[in-house]
């Protein structure tokens, strides 16, 4: 399987201010082929079911606010909120889809300073 | 706006089976594949299997190999997921949540609300 792991654990950012998440993955998530990233990420706030925020590592979901960057490639991702705002609090999940079992990070609790 | 509801919580005795419902709304059901997820408090999330809810095929992970059995009511526009030989460790949140059927868009989305199975004597 494909292990997923986030860094950090959690992490306290003052609002306004930038939070920056990162997701490795124990084998490359990059199919050569189409050249894509297979991974997502996902926002769980409490008592809520995920949210998907990006796909194909940098593709912002509709909707999304447009502070929610994704980048990386290969094993080595990263989630950028560049503003953050209240509403942001919450868990954040990547998630890799390259190959079954779909596998996912053990999560990072974003909360505010 | 794509939508899925799952059925209610659920109390099972050791041993037992449970079957959630996830049914589909505001889109056509067998364009998509529906996955099944868990979440046991403060773990991460635990990708179960798929149903392609066109074609009826199915992909399990091994660890639910024998134990999980997912189908689907086109009719109704409804998947399930049924686990059985159930143990205080499947005590957890089931999700079910949608991908796009027969490609590698394996992203998932959207999610249903989640259904709470407890598995206690």
């Amino acid at each position: 399987d494909i292990v997923m792991t986030q860094s950090p654990d959690s992490l306290a950012v003052s609002l306004g201010e930038r939070a920056t998440i990162n997701c490795k993955s124990s084998q490359s998530v990059l199919y050569s082929s189409n050249n894509k990233n297979y991974l997502g990420w996902y926002q769980q706030k409490p008592g809520q079911p995920p949210k998907l925020l990006i796909y194909w590592a940098s593709t912002r979901e509709s909707g999304v606010p447009d502070r929610f960057s994704g980048s990386g490639s290969g094993t080595d991702f990263t989630l950028t909120i560049s503003s953050l705002q209240a509403e942001d609090v919450a868990v954040y999940y990547c998630q890799q889809y390259y190959r079954s079992p779909y596998t996912f990070g053990q999560g990072t609790k974003l909360e505010i300073k | 706006q794509v939508q899925l509801v799952q059925s209610g919580a659920e109390v099972k005795k050791p041993g037992a089976s449970v079957k959630v419902s996830c049914k589909a709304s505001r889109y056509t059901f067998t364009s998509y594949t529906v996955h099944w997820v868990r979440q046991a408090p403060g773990q991460r999330l635990e990708w179960m299997g798929w149903i392609n809810a066109g074609n009826g095929n199915t992909k399990y992970s091994e660890k639910f190999q024998g134990r999980l059995t997912i189908t689907r009511d086109t009719s109704a526009s409804t998947a399930y997921m049924e686990l059985s030989s159930l143990r205080s460790e499947d005590t957890t949140v089931y999700y079910c949540a949608s991908s796009v059927a027969g490609t590698d868009n394996n992203w998932f989305d959207p999610w249903g609300q989640g259904t709470l199975v407890t598995v206690s004597s």
